[in-house]
């Protein structure tokens, strides 16, 4: 069984101020994707990346990247000079094929990432 | 914009009552999702359909049915509903070509007194 683990629950920054987000994960398989969500405090769900197993390149999208890295598991989520905009909580996800050319996705619990002002 | 709405948005009702939420998507998307999400709990899978008529349980399938009659609408139905599945529950569709993504609905939030 994969499984996904978030070991922050709660985050709190200060405005301006770098902050990683861990994400640990577990999976038999050789191929699988992971990927990053932001849940804003309006409730939706926002894709923020996906990451095959076989791309450990990091990647920087503006304020925000990623360290892949399948030697400890982990895939985590770093916020560079945080912004009160960045309050969410976030969810880190692993992708397995399940058969019928489905993939299922086990999210982790979240971490709450709150930026004080 | 992944084209995907659910109704109904916000829902309240009585034990032992049946519920179906609807999830709606324009985009012709082949597989579709049920999940729900709970404090402590991330998001969790219900159901899951890779085309009509064809569906597959997921992890927290107990209490829930689901349909697919047209490509377009996924239905979950509650045929009795209990105050466990308080919840809000979210919509998905896989993205389209070698895409692996899922994209959300909104979410509709329930609430079972």
């Amino acid at each position: 069984a994969q499984k996904v683990t978030q070991a922050q629950t709660e985050i709190s920054v200060v405005e301006k101020e770098d902050v990683t987000l861990d994400c640990v994960y577990e999976t038999r398989d050789t191929t699988y994707y992971l990927f990053w969500y932001k849940q804003p405090p309006s409730g939706e769900l926002v894709f923020l990346i996906r990451r095959n197993s076989f791309d450990e390149q990091n990647e920087i999208s503006g304020r925000y990247s990623w360290n892949f890295q399948k030697s400890t598991s982990s895939f985590n989520f770093t916020i560079t000079a945080s912004q009160v905009v960045d309050s969410a909580v976030y969810f880190c996800a692993l992708s397995e094929y399940s058969g019928a050319g489905s993939y299922q996705l086990t999210f982790g619990k979240g971490t709450k990432l709150s930026v004080i002002p | 914009d992944a084209g995907i709405t659910q109704s109904p948005r916000h829902k309240v009702t009585e034990t032992g009552t049946p519920v179906t939420l609807r999830c709606h998507q324009t985009e012709n998307h082949r597989y579709m999702y049920w999940y729900r999400q709970d404090p402590g709990h991330g998001l969790r899978l219900i159901h899951y359909s890779y085309g009509v008529k064809d569906t597959d349980k997921g992890e927290v399938s107990d209490g829930y049915s689901v349909s697919r009659s047209k490509t377009e609408d996924f239905l979950l139905t509650l045929e009795s509903a209990t105050s466990s599945q308080t919840s809000v529950y979210f919509c998905a569709i896989r993205g389209g070509g070698s895409q692996e993504t899922q994209y959300f609905g909104p979410g509709t939030r329930l609430l079972v007194l």
